[in-house]
């Protein structure tokens, strides 16, 4: 098993421009989340999604969007890419709330926005 | 919203020595994980707790979850240069609207051959 991929790995992105983060899990999870990393912080909730159709948002959704059409993606959009914007972004999934196995996270995406 | 404090920041030790490191929070928490994270690397889980009291291990890695769910320590005995990243516990509530990881800030754990 894979278990969570996000694609790209790095990405420089321009003032103003927009692109999405890809997010793909295949261990049937019904929960999935987008975190931001800053350097010297934890991680923090973008927006996160109990079951395909259903999203909702975290502690720091400005500036991004999600949605969830199938079980096992779950692709973040940032429509007009600002500097505050610079961070590492992981992808995580969990069976379901309180799971015995925590959370699965991907290997993330390093964006820098000039 | 829900904080937790994380200490310490980081840690410089010799290789074989023993590492503790611990959080708190002012909100109680259902259950308390305690992830790794390798350069380059999202956060891999170590140890995970769910009843307040509970003493867990994973090798040289012993996890408590405080009386009083507000707070955990982790420990790592005989520390490896493999030990190097960073640490981080969560903590999570289950069962309302939001269930999410809050994490804290992480302790950079640097090991001396």
């Amino acid at each position: 098993n894979a278990g969570v991929t996000q694609t790209p790995k790095f990405r420089i992105l321009k003032i103003g421009q927009s692109m999405t983060l890809q997010c793909t899990q295949d261990m049937n999870h019904n929960y999935m989340y987008w975190y931001r990393q800053d350097p010297g912080m934890g991680l923090k909730l973008i927006y996160y999604s109990v079951g395909a159709g259903i999203t909702d948002k975290g502690e720091v959704p400005n500036g991004y969007n999600v949605s969830r059409s199938t079980t096992e993606d779950f692709p973040l959009r940032l429509e007009l890419a600002a500097p505050s914007q610079t961070s590492v972004y992981f992808c995580a999934s969990s069976s379901r709330q309180g799971t015995l196995d925590g959370y699965t996270f991907g290997s993330g995406t390093r964006l820098t926005v000039v | 919203g829900q904080q937790l404090n994380q200490s310490p920041q980081s840690m410089f030790i010799q290789e074989g020595e023993d590492v503790s490191m611990n959080c708190t929070s002012s909100s109680i928490f259902n259950t308390w994980l305690w992830y790794k994270q390798e350069p380059g690397e999202g956060p891999v889980l170590l140890i995970a707790l769910y009843k307040a009291g509970e003493l867990t291990s994973n090798g040289r890695l012993t996890a408590q979850f405080g009386i009083t769910r507000k707070d955990s320590f982790l420990n790592i005995s005989a520390s490896i240069p493999s030990d190097v990243g960073i640490y981080f516990c969560a903590g999570e509530n289950y069962g309302g609207s939001q269930g999410n990881l809050i994490f804290g800030k992480g302790t950079k754990l640097s090991v001396k051959p």
